[in-house]
């Protein structure tokens, strides 16, 4: 079972709709998950990041952890053309350096 | 200039070819990464350098040979590589602990092609 799991797409939706994107995991030691935006041509950027469950808000982005069911979701609000991009989950534990990334969800929103 | 920036950012090169990917962050960072992304694969780490001292090393081919002369500049050193090498590189780096909360700031990646 690879540890991190995140459904390529492509998610398709129209302006103005709330995107829903998802990873699950199986490492339990996993405590610190993050969200990446990645556009065409481009290196990744960090979105936001939250430790342990609970949710945590920035602008139209929410991130959401349930660490009992090994589940992160980035809920965008009022999407926009700009957000289409891939979009890529990564959680780390205790120890190392490398972070665990999903294969990234392609988003399109289209006007 | 600001940020991470590899150069080049296109490559081509032979199997038998020796060339070499550069980085330079100019965020006052003190960690820098090497990661390599592959068509339909997570993010993949390679190296790990924290104050010029190498800290992780995934196990990768011998072929692959980084080096990092100070905390601003990052090099990929490429030799006698595979056509399963093709791949995206992507330089990053961290403030201090920014590699647990996900704190990287990549580079626009450097596009690697061997034939």
């Amino acid at each position: 079972q690879k540890e991190v799991e995140q459904d390529p797409g492509p998610l398709s939706v129209p302006e103005g709709a709330i995107v829903s994107l998802n990873c699950t995991y199986s490492n339990s030691a996993f405590q610190y998950f993050m969200w990446y935006r990645q556009y065409s041509r481009k290196g990744p950027e960090l979105l936001m990041y939250t430790y342990s469950s609970g949710n945590k808000e920035d602008g139209r982005f929410t991130a959401q952890v349930d660490k009992s069911s090994k589940y992160i979701s980035l809920f965008i609000r009022d999407s926009q053309p700009s957000d289409s991009a891939t979009y890529l989950c990564a959680m780390s534990g205790n120890s190392g350096y490398a972070l665990n990334f999903g294969k990234g969800t392609s988003l399109l929103v289209t006007p | 200039e600001t940020g991470v920036t590899q150069t080049p950012r296109h490559l081509v090169m032979g199997m038998t070819n020796k060339k070499s990917l550069k980085c330079e962050q100019h965020l006052g960072h003190n960690a820098m990464y090497w990661y390599k992304q592959s068509a339909k694969k997570p993010l993949e780490l390679m190296f790990v350098y924290s104050l010029e001292e190498r800290v992780e090393n995934n196990s990768v081919p011998s072929r692959f040979s980084p080096e990092c002369p100070n905390s601003s500049h990052l090099f990929l050193h490429l030799h006698t590589l595979q056509p399963e090498d093709s791949a995206l590189y992507l330089c990053a780096s961290s403030p201090p602990g920014g590699y647990a909360t996900g704190e990287l700031f990549f580079g626009e990646g450097s596009r690697l092609t061997v034939l």
